[in-house]
């Protein structure tokens, strides 16, 4: 069975950073896509990032880039994002997601998420 | 402003059909796949079709999924209470090089 299960998220200071982390299982990790899907309280669904399986190929948000950095250790079965300069607006739920195959933007499997607070 | 427009909410009578459409451009819908989400409140997403038209096993063939230009449409047949969610749409941008997904539509 897949499970994504996500941590490291809570409440920081506008400008503060944050480490998630995704610890997968139930399937071979170093074969798929992961990525980080994030969603606002009361508001829809953002694709944050996406690693392909071997890190080749990474793609951030505009709203993100140069801010967050997504990562992945495939001999730990993990995937990683690394929040930098955070801002009010980055306060979401943070889900991991796997890809089903290889097409982009095609989430199969996510975690349960985890909430992410920028406040003062 | 999302990169795909979904209405923001649909309603039907159970038993009853309904359609949710996704619009996009050329650069999403018109040249990749579409999938959908199904979302209750407090949950994680769950994938719903995907490749425009295809399901994931333990999806009942209530739902289906079509692709024509740049738009996008998701059916629900035998409408039940429990589909009562929030549901989007979802694609790759070829020019932009990101995900994009519909605003959502919220299902009553």
């Amino acid at each position: 069975e897949v499970q994504l299960v996500e941590s490291g998220g809570g409440l920081v200071k506008p400008g503060g950073s944050l480490r998630l982390s995704c610890a997968a299982s139930g399937f071979t990790f170093s074969a798929y896509n992961m990525n980080w899907v994030r969603q606002a309280p009361g508001k829809g669904l953002e694709w944050v990032s996406s690693i392909s399986s071997s890190s080749s190929y990474i793609y951030y948000a505009d709203s993100v880039k140069g801010r967050f950095t997504i990562s992945r250790d495939n001999a730990k079965n993990s995937l990683y994002l690394q929040m930098n300069s955070l801002r009010a607006e980055d306060t979401a739920v943070y889900y991991c997601a796997r890809a089903r195959d290889t097409t982009m933007a095609l989430f199969a499997y996510w975690g349960q998420g985890t909430l992410v607070t920028v406040s003062s | 402003q999302s990169v795909l427009t979904q209405p923001p909410s649909v309603s039907a009578a159970p038993g009853q059909k309904v359609t949710i459409s996704c619009s996009g451009s050329s650069s999403n819908i018109g040249n990749n796949y579409v999938s959908w989400y199904q979302q209750f409140p407090g949950t994680a997403p769950k994938l719903l079709i995907y490749a425009n038209n295809k399901r994931p096993s333990g999806i009942p063939d209530r739902f289906s999924g079509s692709q024509s230009g740049t738009s996008a449409t998701l059916g629900i047949t035998g409408l039940q209470t429990g589909d009562e969610a929030e549901y989007y749409c979802g694609t790759w941008d070829s020019s932009l090089s990101v995900a994009v997904f519909g605003g959502g539509t919220k299902l009553t």
